[in-house]
């Protein structure tokens, strides 16, 4: 059973660098999957950041794109996050989370999460 | 961006009713790319149904979804104490995918 484990500063300075991992344990990363970064603040709910296959093709939400970047380390079974130039915006519990790729007309929905890590943006 | 509307915000139900829970999307959405989710406290968020009507691996046949176009439900048929919690819709056939607000299900 494939489980997904976030980990990361909890703590980033404004302007500076978030970088997030998550580790792919009980299955493989290069499978029929998107591997996703979601995350969740109160004052804008869950926002979906971006998703990446194991090929290294992705999709970004356009209104985060040119601060993230979401990569993929197939030799540690680990994909990746970092948003530059961060404000106080960005502070929420950021997800890792994994969606099937479609088969046909079955499009799987986020079907397996990590616990969430929280990332505070202060000084 | 599809803007997701759930309502209502707030439901206060008993075990044993039955809750329905509304999503209302901007414009259209494919049936296939629309899922729900169930989230508690301190938790990630959970998967219950996806391509609008189809249950995820465990989830109680309580449960179900339905909807097309705009407009998708969830139903709860018999609340049990275990659902008292926050549940969202997503889309996630046009990007960027996006959630609902959240419809909070809290005990009568």
């Amino acid at each position: 059973q494939v489980q997904l484990q976030e980990s990361g500063p909890g703590l980033v300075k404004p302007s500076g660098t978030l970088s997030l991992t998550c580790v792919v344990s009980g299955g493989s990363i290069s499978t029929n999957s998107w591997w996703s970064w979601v995350r969740q603040s109160p004052e804008k709910g869950l926002e979906w950041i971006g998703e990446i296959l194991h090929i290294g093709s992705t999709n970004y939400n356009p209104s985060l794109k040119s601060r993230v970047t979401i990569s993929v380390d197939k030799s540690k079974n680990q994909f990746s996050l970092t948003v530059t130039s961060v404000n106080a915006a960005d502070t929420a519990v950021y997800y890792c989370a994994r969606r099937v790729i479609c088969s046909g007309n079955i499009c799987y929905g986020l079907d397996v999460w990590g616990q969430g890590t929280t990332v505070t943006v202060s000084s | 961006e599809i803007l997701l509307t759930q309502s209502p915000g707030t439901l206060s139900l008993s075990p044993g009713e039955r809750a329905t829970l509304s999503c209302r999307a901007s414009q259209s959405v494919n049936s296939i790319y629309v899922a729900w989710y169930q989230q508690k406290p301190g938790q990630a968020p959970r998967l219950l149904i996806y391509g609008a009507s189809t249950r995820a691996t465990g989830i109680p046949d309580r449960f179900s979804g339905s909807g097309s176009g705009t407009d998708f439900t969830l139903t709860i048929s018999r609340l049990e104490p275990e659902d008292f919690a926050v549940y969202y819709c997503q889309q996630y056939g046009n990007s960027p995918y996006t959630f609902g607000q959240g419809a909070k299900l809290d005990i009568k």
